[in-house]
């Protein structure tokens, strides 16, 4: 299957500083990336879908000023959780649409956040 | 709006073969996906169907009715390393966007 990276894949920070993610589809070019939050024992949630070349698609209740997403290139999409706070800590995890197997998104695997 | 219902937990013999169900009801379909989860790791692609049927890929299948909203994963001669989540994840019309249902924690025992 395609592959899909993610950097870092673990990340400790301040209450209040910033932190940038990124993702990465590695073998094919993806117009369309997703970003995902899992807290534990749950499922995944969507936050917003990443387009190139153009504005992000937010979820409802996810507030796009704090989960700033920048999409410049067919190949990488990333998030910058602004002015953390422990509540933001979380598994986030990003996906990249291939289009060439049905369009299944492909999955990275993971940046697991810790705020303090 | 959309529901996907996967039952919670399952618990199998190593050797034998399980069979996840997952009931949908969506505003739109474009296609159903399975992917497995091992507990602090991302979720990987299992299985795709857009079509009534069944699609077997290796000791993995899976079936989808769309006129019942239903699909299932079989896994036969299950692995040790076969306990993970499996998570059913629906595709809407528009957007590419899929939801995922709650999963379904699957325990492997000798």
């Amino acid at each position: 299957g395609a592959v899909v990276s993610q950097h870092p894949s673990r990340v400790i920070c301040k209450s209040g500083t910033s932190v940038k993610i990124e993702c990465r589809s590695l073998d094919f070019q993806a117009t369309t990336m997703f970003w995902y939050r899992q807290f534990p024992k749950q499922s995944l949630m969507l936050m917003a879908t990443s387009n190139e070349g153009s504005k992000a698609t937010y979820e409802q209740g996810v507030e796009k000023d704090k989960f700033l997403i920048n999409h410049a290139s067919l190949t990488l999409s990333t998030l910058t959780v602004t002015s953390a706070h422990p509540e933001d800590s979380s598994f986030y995890i990003c996906s990249a649409r291939d289009l060439r197997v049905g369009e299944t998104q492909y999955f990275g695997p993971g940046t697991r956040l810790l705020v303090l | 709006g959309q529901n996907i219902d996967q039952p919670t937990e399952m618990t199998a013999t190593e050797g034998a073969i399980v069979q996840i169900n997952c009931t949908y009801q969506t505003s739109g379909f474009n296609g159903l996906f399975w992917y497995q989860q091992h507990a602090g790791e991302a979720p990987t692609f299992l299985s795709y169907n857009v079509l009534d049927g069944l699609e077997e890929k290796g000791r993995f299948s899976s079936f989808l009715s769309r006129s019942k909203g239903y699909s299932y994963l079989l896994l036969k001669e299950l692995q040790m390393k076969d306990s993970a989540s499996y998570l059913c994840a629906v595709r809407g019309l528009y957007g590419n966007k899929l939801v995922f249902g709650a999963g379904t924690i699957l325990r492997v025992k000798s």
